[in-house]
């Protein structure tokens, strides 16, 4: 079955960088979109970007534009976050998701997996 | 950007009532319109897609209607597992955006 296993959690300082992973199982890593959602503490949910595994063509949300970098690792069929110059609005619950229904043929569409989330705080 | 607006944020409700949260798009998008579940420190759980297509697995309690910019995600006959955040999301366009949520919260 579809899984997505994310990286723990992690601490960081301010202007510092974080490097969360998702790696995925149970399907062909090439064939759907991956997602990147963040949650802030006791707020909705957020969209930052997506990444085509098959030629790691990247969409970012104008709001993180220039700090985050999506890539992925076909050999592990993992996909990388990368969010820089974090601040402490940073801190947050970030996901990763898939979306494996055959109507999305492109990263338009509605995550119907998601991995478990990972922790990042950003503190002095 | 597409903004997702959701009432109310919080609903009071008892097991077997029927319950209806809306959502509005600051622009139409179509029946491109997905609603999640969420419980606390969990990944939300896809329920509804295309406004009214259940997701495999989920109870038929559940359904979806709308079109354009104004949905509703309705649950009939409410369960105790059902206490939990709904949230809308839009894929017309990029970003995606999700609406602020619903806490469904035990009268």
């Amino acid at each position: 079955q579809v899984q997505l296993v994310q990286s723990g959690a992690e601490v960081k300082k301010p202007g510092a960088s974080v490097k969360v992973s998702c790696k995925t199982s149970g399907y062909t890593f090439t064939n759907y979109y991956l997602h990147w959602v963040r949650q802030t503490s006791g707020q909705g949910l957020e969209w930052m970007g997506t990444i085509d595994p098959r030629g790691g063509v990247t969409k970012y949300a104008q709001e993180f534009q220039g700090r985050v970098t999506m890539t992925r690792d076909t050999s592990t069929s993992t996909v990388y976050m990368e969010l820089s110059s974090l601040r402490s609005e940073d801190t947050a619950l970030y996901f990763c998701a898939t979306q494996t229904s055959p109507y999305c043929t492109d990263g338009v569409c509605f995550p119907d997996y998601w991995g478990q989330g990972t922790l990042v705080t950003v503190s002095s | 950007d597409i903004q997702m607006t959701q009432s109310p944020s919080t609903l009071s409700a008892s097991v077997g009532d029927r319950v209806t949260i809306t959502c509005r798009a600051s622009q139409s998008v179509s029946s491109w319109l997905a609603w999640y579940q969420q419980k606390p420190g969990k990944a939300p759980k896809l329920l509804i897609y295309d406004a009214n297509s259940l997701e495999g697995g989920v109870p038929s309690r559940f359904s979806g209607s709308g079109s354009g910019t104004d949905f509703s995600l309705t649950i009939s006959g409410l369960q105790p597992d059902d206490f939990a955040t709904y949230y809308c999301q839009q894929y017309r366009i990029y970003p995606l955006t999700f609406g602020g949520g619903t806490k469904v919260e035990i009268k």
